[in-house]
C-alpha cells in the first residue's frame, strides 16, 4: 500500500459528460501529480500541484482541470468527455519542495467513456 | 520536446537469467532517473533511482547505470524470478528547487520470467 488513495476505482460515463477524480496524498506529502495511462500512450504527465499551487504542467487538455485543496487532497476534473479520454488515471504524491522527489502512486481510477 | 525512449517493449527470459532494459532521454536538463515496476491492477512502484552525479547504483538483484554524455540509462535485473514479471518504466525528471518537478516516462517494458 503506497498510502495514496484514489476514488473512485472505476467510473463509467457517456460522451459529453463531466467527472471528478479524487486523490488523497500520503500523510506529509505536499506535492500531488496526475498521470494518464492509456494502452498506446503509456504514462502521460498531466499536472503537478505543490502545497495548493500549480507547479508543473504537462500534456493536459483544456477540457481537463485540477486543483489541490488546503487539506492537500486533489481533484482532477474532466469535462466534455470523449471516447479517447478512456484511460487509467493515476495520482501520485511526493514530499516535494525540493527535498524528496520519489513518487508514490495510487491504484488509479479506470475511466470508461461510452 | 522532452522524450524518453525505452527498449525493448517486451522481454522474455528464463528464470535465473538476467534482464536488461535500456532508455534514452532527450532533455539534457534531466537530473533524476527513477525506475518503476507496475504489476497488474496496481499503480507503478519505485524500485530504484539514480541521480545525475552518479554513474551506477545497485540494490540487491537490481542495478541501474547512467551515461549522461550519451543520455542513456539502463536497468539490470540479475537472477530473475517469476515475481519479477511486470511492466517496467524508466523515467527522466527535471528536478527544480521550489517544487516544480516533471517526470517523463518511457513507454514501458513488459517482462516475462518463465519458470
Amino acid at each position: 500500500d503506497s498510502g495514496v488513495t484514489q476514488t473512485p476505482k472505476h467510473l463509467i460515463t457517456a460522451t459529453g459528460q463531466r467527472v471528478t477524480l479524487r486523490c488523497s496524498p500520503r500523510s506529509g506529502d505536499l506535492s500531488v501529480y496526475w498521470y494518464q495511462q492509456s494502452l498506446d500512450q503509456g504514462l502521460q504527465f498531466l499536472i503537478q500541484y505543490y502545497n495548493g499551487e500549480e507547479r508543473a504542467k504537462g500534456n493536459i487538455l483544456e477540457r481537463f482541470s485540477a486543483q489541490q485543496f488546503p487539506d492537500l487532497h486533489s481533484e482532477l476534473n474532466l469535462s466534455s468527455l470523449e471516447l479517447g479520454d478512456s484511460a487509467l488515471y493515476f495520482c501520485a504524491s511526493s514530499v516535494g519542495g525540493g527535498t524528496n522527489e520519489k513518487l508514490f502512486f495510487g491504484s488509479g481510477t479506470q475511466l470508461s467513456v461510452l | 520536446g522532452e522524450n524518453v525512449e525505452q527498449h525493448p517493449s517486451t522481454l522474455s527470459v528464463q528464470e535465473g537469467d538476467s534482464a536488461v532494459i535500456k532508455c534514452t532521454y532527450s532533455d539534457s536538463a534531466s537530473n533524476y532517473f527513477p525506475w518503476y515496476k507496475q504489476e497488474l491492477g496496481k499503480g507503478p512502484q519505485l524500485i530504484i533511482d539514480i541521480r545525475s552525479n552518479v554513474g551506477e547504483k545497485k540494490d540487491q538483484r537490481i542495478a541501474v547505470t547512467l551515461n549522461k554524455t550519451a543520455k542513456h540509462f539502463s536497468l539490470h535485473i540479475t537472477e530473475t524470478q517469476p515475481e519479477d514479471s511486470a511492466v517496467y518504466f524508466c523515467a527522466a525528471s527535471d528536478f527544480k528547487y521550489g517544487g516544480g518537478f516533471k517526470t517523463i516516462f518511457g513507454a514501458g517494458t513488459r517482462l516475462f520470467v518463465k519458470a
